[in-house]
């Protein structure tokens, strides 16, 4: 299982874009990388996903270099709403459980 | 929106008693999971299943136990909760080859008195 490291918090004022950077230099051939985001109290959500380059969907892109030692997950103009746990998760889509292994993931606070 | 519940959503209860917390998904989703999270902290994986009569311990040792006997339930049950059971509980599942593409439910919040 890969590990993975990203930055304990952020902050951003709102209209800002926010990019959140994780490190996984032991990523294996077939890993894919998984962002989540998590509101308090609520169960984390599936932001994006993805094996190399770029991948973008309505919330978030996502940037992956060559190497794949590394991946960004970019939230264009954040507002107030987009406050919460983002988390990089890295492995295997036929892996086990412990796959989905969280971590502290980035807080992020949007600043008004 | 994803079709994975969880209730209740809040409970409070007293030391000693015996607690289910129901997880229900209709996805079909194989896997399926019981995270444990403290306010602010990490989550930790204290149980998880493959499928029916699949069950296997996390991560987090837990006093709970789990049974999967149907492929759209997953319940945990606490059979004597104390204090230190007090926590968030988080379900979640998954396809099959879907590992890293998990569906939570809202969670249960257990205080235990």
């Amino acid at each position: 299982l890969a590990k993975t490291t990203q930055p304990i918090s952020m902050d951003s004022y709102e209209g800002q874009e926010v990019n959140i950077t994780c490190s996984h230099n032991n990523i294996a051939t077939n890993d894919y990388i998984t962002w989540y985001q998590q509101f308090p109290s609520q169960g984390p959500r599936f932001i994006i996903q993805g094996y190399k380059t770029k991948v973008t969907n309505e919330v978030a892109s996502l940037f992956i270099p060559a190497d794949r030692k590394s991946s960004t997950l970019s939230l264009p103009r954040v507002s107030l709403s987009d406050t919460a746990v983002y988390y990089c998760l890295v492995g295997d889509m036929n892996g086990g459980a412990n796959n989905l292994f969280f971590g502290t993931g980035t807080r992020l606070t949007v600043i008004p | 929106e994803a079709d994975i519940y969880q209730t209740p959503r809040y409970l409070v209860i007293g030391t000693g008693k015996k607690i289910t917390l129901e997880c229900s998904q209709t996805m079909g989703h194989d896997k399926m999971y019981w995270y444990q999270q403290d306010p602010g902290m990490e989550l930790h994986l204290i149980h998880y299943s493959y499928g029916v009569n699949s069950t296997e311990k996390g991560d987090l040792s837990s006093e709970s136990t789990v049974s999967r006997i149907r492929t759209e339930h997953f319940p945990l049950t606490l059979e004597s909760a104390r204090p230190s059971h007090t926590s968030q509980y988080l379900c979640a599942s998954s396809e099959f080859s879907g590992a890293l593409l998990a569906f939570f439910g809202q969670g249960t919040r257990l205080t235990v008195v």
